[in-house]
């Protein structure tokens, strides 16, 4: 069974900071990996996509990147701003016949101070 | 409207009462997905549907749970008897395509059973 792990649940950071959010995945047999943002009261917004053949993506101020055999993805954010506060949550897709569906990891509960 | 919706945004029954979730997914989204939220449990996968294809109901906690899509667009979930332990926020995520494509979330219900 496919688990993901999130580390830290919560972090706080002053404006203007770099930071790194880890996610790990148990099964390397990944399709795709995905980062989302979720603020409070609200649905999920997709941040980054990255397949299984690819190493990192890139969109704007983020960036994740995969290391499929050592079964990890990382978010960077740099130039940290107030609005970046959120609930950060990568999920994974199984590369396994039809099945979409998502395995999600708890989250980073992330603020940004002023 | 050009998101995935969802109806009504806050729900709150009794114990032993049926509920009934829905979901507009984007328009010409092939694909249809239902996630539980729980506090402290993150996001769990529930149903998938695709096309016209036998939906895979394998995150379904029990027999309780259902879920149809009409006509290969709106889609509801069902909730019978409903227990507080299925005190959560219901959401739904549309794709264009099965597998590799981003999915696209509503903002969810948030069911309360007291």
């Amino acid at each position: 069974k496919q688990e993901v792990t999130q580390i830290p649940a919560a972090l706080s950071v002053p404006e203007g900071e770099n930071l790194v959010l880890n996610c790990s995945f148990t099964d390397s047999a990944i399709y795709n990996l995905q980062w989302f943002r979720q603020d409070p009261g609200k649905g999920l917004t997709s941040l980054l996509l990255i397949q299984s053949s690819q190493r990192e993506q890139t969109s704007g101020r983020l960036n994740a990147s995969l290391d499929k055999s050592s079964g990890r993805s990382t978010l960077y954010i740099a130039a940290s701003q107030p609005g970046d506060s959120a609930t950060y949550l990568c999920a994974v897709r199984l590369n396994t016949g039809t099945a979409s569906k998502l395995t999600f990891g708890t989250g980073t509960r992330l603020q940004v101070t002023l | 409207g050009a998101g995935v919706s969802q109806s009504p945004s806050n729900k709150v029954t009794e114990k032993g009462k049926d509920v009934e979730l829905r979901c507009d997914p984007i328009s010409g989204h092939t694909a249809l997905y239902w996630y539980r939220q729980s506090l402290g449990q993150g996001l769990e996968f529930l149903i998938y549907f695709q096309g016209n294809s036998a939906p895979d109901k394998s995150g379904l906690p029990s027999d309780r749970f259902s879920a149809e899509r009409t006509g290969g667009s709106v889609s509801t979930l069902t909730i019978q008897r409903t227990q507080q332990e299925d005190s959560a926020v219901y959401l739904c995520a549309s794709s264009p395509l099965a597998g590799g494509d981003t999915q696209y979330f509503g903002p969810g219900t948030r069911l309360t059973v007291l």
